[in-house]
């Protein structure tokens, strides 16, 4: 079965200092992808990231960057220079495995609620 | 950019009564799927759905709800005996392919209070 874990409840930060957000996931299968999702206070999950399980290059986009380390079964979010739009729940979820189209369930963490104080 | 939208934002219902939640995925989306979320915790999945039919359900998804996709656009959830532990935010999302590679878009979702 699959799991994802975010150990990582709540962050706090002063604004313009850089955040790392952890995430854990276990899974059987060889192939899987990896998401990332925010969900500010207004509620809605914004689509943040995709990666796919065999590429393990670090991806940028801006002040973001994601760090995908397989040996250690870890896809870290890291934000650069803090803003306070930032402030939101972040969630990493994973999809595993078969070939059956439509089978394609996210498994989401718990969530890491973070907040960056001006 | 095209959205997935949802209907209503909010909805306030009494117990035992039966309630339709609505979605309209992105317009040449083939996969769609409800997720919820309660209060403070992590979302979970309910259902998938292709080709109108339901391709896989959790074990929250029983036989109180159902999904439809009554026409080319709307895609719904109803739960038809509403019980106080369904309040939580409800959440559609479509992907335009199946396959464990796609991204689901979610919409904004309806928070549903039992009352």
């Amino acid at each position: 079965a699959q799991k994802v874990t975010q150990a990582q409840t709540e962050i706090s930060v002063v604004e313009k200092e850089d955040v790392t957000l952890d995430c854990v996931y276990e899974t059987r299968d060889t192939t899987y992808y990896l998401f990332w999702y925010k969900q500010p206070p207004s509620g809605e999950l914004v689509f943040l990231i995709r990666r796919n399980s065999f590429d393990e290059q670090n991806e940028i986009s801006g002040r973001y960057s994601w760090n995908f380390q397989k040996s250690t079964s870890s896809f870290n979010f890291t934000i650069t220079a803090s803003q306070v739009v930032d402030s939101a729940v972040y969630f990493c979820a994973l999809s595993e495995g078969t070939l059956n189209f439509g089978n394609e369930k996210l498994t989401f963490g718990t969530g890491t609620r973070l907040t960056i104080i001006p | 950019e095209p959205e997935v939208t949802q209907t209503p934002s909010h909805q306030v219902t009494q117990m035992g009564q039966e309630v339709i939640l609505r979605c309209v995925p992105i317009s040449n989306h083939l996969y769609f799927y409800w997720y919820r979320q309660i209060l403070g915790q992590k979302v979970e999945f309910l259902v998938s759905f292709y080709n109108n039919e339901i391709s896989e359900k959790s074990e929250i998804f029983d036989d109180q709800f159902s999904v439809e996709r009554p026409d080319g656009s709307n895609f719904t959830l109803k739960i038809r005996s509403t019980k106080l532990e369904d309040s939580a935010m409800y959440f559609c999302a479509s992907s335009d392919w199946g396959g464990i590679q796609e991204t689901q878009y979610f919409g904004p979702g309806t928070r549903l209070l039992v009352l």
